[in-house]
């Protein structure tokens, strides 16, 4: 079964640390991934997709289908990074059907 | 261009009613999906629908239902509600394959 894990519930770090938030996912085709975004009383937007690989708010993630990874770092955390950060995945083909993790807030601490 | 709208906002409804979600997506994407936001579960996937057809659907009671109209607009509908149908309801819309764009959500409490 298509699943995606996401195994810290909390992380917090000081404005100016690096930030890495870890995202495992198991499925056996070719998925597309995805993080998401949830600002404070904001609706969920899209950070990034694995297959843009584009650096969107300093924010990278570089999917490893070896390790069934896509985490996602940043150099320099600022506090307006403070949100909750959900990786997902699609199977491809017909449908927008997303796999969402159980999300990881991330706080920033001036 | 205008986002996703989901009306109404907040919903308070006693156990056994029935209750109708209301999604508009932005225009000229035809695929709407639904998804169900608890503390205890996270995000699930409620359905997807594409050209007023059911494209796939996730693992929810018969009670969870939907439909698409031809402008694209989709209802989701909630029969027989029971106390753990309480959550947030999101809406997304897409192209027929691509990012997701999501709804403020409708706020469901059941009592």
């Amino acid at each position: 079964a298509q699943r995606v894990t996401q195994p810290e519930k909390l992380l917090s770090v000081f404005k100016g640390a690096p930030v890495e938030l870890k995202c495992n996912y198991s499925y056996s085709g070719s998925p597309e991934l995805f993080w998401y975004v949830q600002y404070s009383r904001q609706r969920l937007q899209l950070l990034l997709r694995h297959i843009s690989r584009e650096s969107i708010k300093g924010f990278t993630a570089d999917l490893n289908k070896g390790e069934t990874s896509f985490h996602l770092k940043k150099p320099f955390a600022q506090e307006e990074d403070s949100a909750m950060y959900y990786c997902a995945l699609t199977m491809g083909g017909a449908t927008n059907k997303l796999i969402f993790g159980t999300g990881t807030l991330l706080a920033v601490q001036p | 261009k205008a986002g996703v709208t989901q009306t109404p906002r907040y919903l308070i409804k006693t156990r056994g009613q029935q209750v109708t979600l209301s999604c508009s997506p932005i225009s000229g994407h035809r695929s709407v999906s639904w998804y169900q936001q608890t503390p205890g579960q996270g995000l699930q996937f409620l359905f997807e629908y594409f050209s007023e057809t059911q494209r796939n659907k996730g693992n929810f009671p018969g009670r969870f239902s939907g439909r698409q109209f031809s402008n694209s607009r989709s209802e989701m509908n909630v029969s027989t509600l029971e106390l753990g149908d309480s959550a947030l309801y999101l809406c997304a819309s897409s192209l027929e394959q691509g990012e997701a764009f999501f709804g403020q959500g409708t706020r469901l409490t059941v009592v």
